[in-house]
């Protein structure tokens, strides 16, 4: 079935510093990946996603590029900041599992002045 | 923007009672909803799709006996853990769809049951 793997954390980092959290997956078909992310206290919110190969998504200086070959999708931001810390999930749909979304187990990140 | 609220946000209960969570979109009407599940260091797990006016629709392994779900209006669904144990302790997240702009998923805040 559908799987996403990525990596544990916390990742903690200093204010500008380059972020990437790595992200694999595996399904069968052609599906859609996303990053959604979880700020204390919010629900889950959808930061970005790509639909097929070779898509980049980005949003609020984040970005994350579908790479087929690699069955990759790292989220990757030049320069953190404080504001940043929060849970960030890998998700994908439409494989195998049909529209679901199937989520990674989350990583989360701490930014320290 | 489109809002989901859950409550409780974290509820203590004791072995052998029920226990309600509710899911409510708070601007918008969702005829379907989902709730997941998530252990910790694990996935979110996908509980059941919830329907409003029908049957929820459970995934494999989850008991539709012990994990009662209703969907009664476009705005609320509820998810009662029955007889809930020690091993019923988790993340419960619920999310709905917004027809309206493009199928777009909203989160709710999620709530966090402990069962002693």
């Amino acid at each position: 079935g559908d799987s996403v793997t990525q990596m544990e954390g916390p990742v903690t980092l200093s204010e500008e510093a380059f972020l990437t959290i790595n992200c694999t997956y595996t399904a069968t078909g052609y599906p859609s990946l996303f990053w959604y992310v979880q700020y204390p206290g919010e629900g889950l919110q959808l930061l970005l996603k790509a639909t097929k190969a070779d898509d980049k998504g980005s949003n609020k200086g984040f970005e994350a590029t579908y790479r087929k070959e690699t069955t990759s999708f790292h989220l990757e931001k030049g320069s953190v900041q404080v504001s940043d810390s929060a849970v960030y999930f890998c998700a994908l749909s439409g494989g195998g599992g049909g529209n679901k979304l199937t989520f990674g187990t989350g990583t989360q990140l701490k930014v320290e002045l | 923007g489109a809002v989901v609220s859950q409550h409780p946000s974290w509820v203590i209960c004791k072995s052998g009672t029920s226990v309600k969570i509710e899911c409510r979109s708070l601007d918008f009407q969702a005829t379907t909803m989902f709730w997941y599940r998530q252990f910790p260091k694990q996935s979110l797990m996908l509980m059941a799709t919830s329907n409003e006016g029908s049957k929820a629709t459970y995934e494999q392994g989850v008991e539709k006996d012990k994990f009662l779900i209703n969907h009664a209006s476009l705005t609320l669904s509820t998810l009662t853990v029955t007889s809930a144990h020690p091993e019923d302790s988790s993340f419960y997240i619920c999310s709905a769809r917004d027809k309206e702009s493009g199928n777009t998923i909203y989160f709710g805040e999620g709530s966090w049951l402990t069962v002693v």
